[in-house]
């Protein structure tokens, strides 16, 4: 397997555009979890999701954030608008049982 | 209660010394503790995990302690080496639960050759 994918692997945009992180899970893993990793926080839950459905959102920042799984093997992290303090590294991670297998993540800035 | 406290924040060891990252719970519902490897520009990795039953697992030259009644957990790197330099970052989780891992703070190693 090829591992959690993660697109664009760097996002530079200016601040108000629109911004969206692709992620596909390892093919057979139920839960799909979407992190953000700053310097000051650390790595922060946003949201994840089990067979597909929103579990828990509570760590998504602001309504300018939202999350879709279409499909057991697309997920969605939209940023709308984006603002500079969004700048961060945004992690997709598929767990199977209890081992969380990450993505190499994507580097977003925004100027 | 969910929190999860790591120290140190930096390490520095030199090559061949042991380097040993602790880490603090206080959820007694926990019983999943894993350990992740994170170097630059890549995701987190799973290095090695131990639940509850056993105070220690080994895998090569790294090792978690588990002290159940102290609710604390380590990783020791014996023999660390250069290419072991990377954040490492402790995690805690509740088997048979829809519920997320915790993770601590991530500790900052650099191995000096």
């Amino acid at each position: 397997d090829a591992g959690v994918i993660q697109s664009p692997r760097h996002e530079v945009t200016e601040m108000g555009q629109e911004v969206t992180l692709r992620c596909k899970p390892i093919s057979g893993h139920d839960y799909l979890f979407w992190y953000r990793q700053t310097m000051m926080r650390g790595l922060e839950l946003l949201i994840y999701f089990n067979n597909n459905v929103p579990i828990d959102d509570s760590g998504m920042p602001e309504d300018r954030f939202s999350a879709k799984m279409p499909n057991a093997s697309f997920s969605t992290l939209k940023i709308q608008p984006s603002e500079p303090r969004d700048s961060a590294v945004y992690f997709c991670a598929s767990r199977h049982r209890h081992e969380q297998y990450f993505g190499p993540g994507t580097r977003l800035t925004v100027t | 209660q969910q929190q999860v406290k790591q120290s140190p924040q930096s390490l520095i060891v030199q090559k061949g010394g042991i380097s040993i990252i602790n880490c603090a719970y206080e959820n007694t519902a926990f019983d999943y503790f894993p350990w992740y490897q994170q170097f630059p520009g890549k995701g987190p990795a799973l290095l090695i995990a131990i639940r509850p039953d056993v105070s220690e697992k080994k895998e090569g030259r790294f090792t978690i302690s588990f002290n159940k009644s102290a609710k604390q957990f380590s990783l020791h790197i014996m023999d660390s080496q250069p290419g072991d330099s990377a954040t490492y970052f402790c995690a805690a989780g509740i088997s048979g639960s829809a519920r997320q891992l915790t993770f601590g703070s991530g500790t900052q190693l650099t191995v000096l050759p």
